[in-house]
């Protein structure tokens, strides 16, 4: 079956600009993850969602951030004001239901450059 | 500040050696830890997972072995392959539903 997949694979934007990172989930997968990963860095946690609602955004690393989940499948995650720093591989994750054992199951990330 | 901490960086075996990642952490709450295989241009695939309450869980080539007094937990891969080259995080998850990864190991495994 189809996996988790994210749109696009690869964004060159310029500093300052807005960018929109887009993951469709497994279906029927009721939780939702974001991770940020640097290179030669393990996936760092931005956000989960448990359905439409975000259940845990305490890895959003400021304001310029953000992520919805609106009708709790597709995710699309925001950032203003795009920094260098920016520059990292999105990662969106799903599983089942959410619960430690879950397993999370990761798209292939969107890489995010920013000049 | 690092949660979960990763060795070696990155590792050359043999094929048909052993191949040993090791990882440490500090939180007691952290209850689940799983590895996670990554190739490159893909997102990690959980290869295998342990609970605290077991010192060691293997299936096929890889095995866990837990310590708990020492808050410390490896992955051994047996036999190792060179389809096994690629970056292996382990991670850690606490109650507040956060995984927390290693700093990867890239392992390459010479034929």
């Amino acid at each position: 079956g189809a996996g988790v997949s994210q749109t696009p694979s690869n964004k060159v934007t310029e500093k300052g600009k807005y960018v929109e990172l887009r993951c469709d989930p497994i279906s029927g997968h009721t939780a939702l993850y974001w991770y940020r990963q640097s290179l030669g860095q393990g996936p760092e946690f931005l956000i989960y969602f448990q359905g439409t609602g975000a259940a845990d955004d305490s890895g959003l690393p400021n304001d310029r951030f953000f992520a919805v989940r609106p009708e709790g499948s597709v995710s699309t995650l925001k950032i203003q004001r795009t920094e260098r720093g920016d520059s990292a591989v999105y990662l969106c994750a799903s599983s089942s239901t959410g619960g430690q054992v879950d397993t999370q199951y990761f798209g292939p990330g969107t890489r995010l450059t920013v000049l | 500040q690092q949660q979960v901490k990763q060795s070696p960086q990155s590792l050359i075996v043999q094929k048909g050696g052993i191949s040993i990642i090791n990882c440490a952490y500090e939180n007691t709450a952290f209850d689940y830890f799983p590895w996670y295989q990554q190739f490159p241009g893909k997102g990690p695939a959980l290869l295998i997972a342990i609970r605290p309450d077991v010192s060691e869980k293997k299936e096929g080539r890889f095995t866990i072995s837990f310590n708990k007094s020492a808050k410390q937990f490896s992955l051994h891969i047996m036999d190792s392959q060179p389809g096994d080259s690629a970056t292996y995080f382990c991670a850690a998850f606490s109650p507040g539903n956060q995984f927390y990864f290693g700093t990867g190991t890239s392992l390459t495994v010479i034929p």
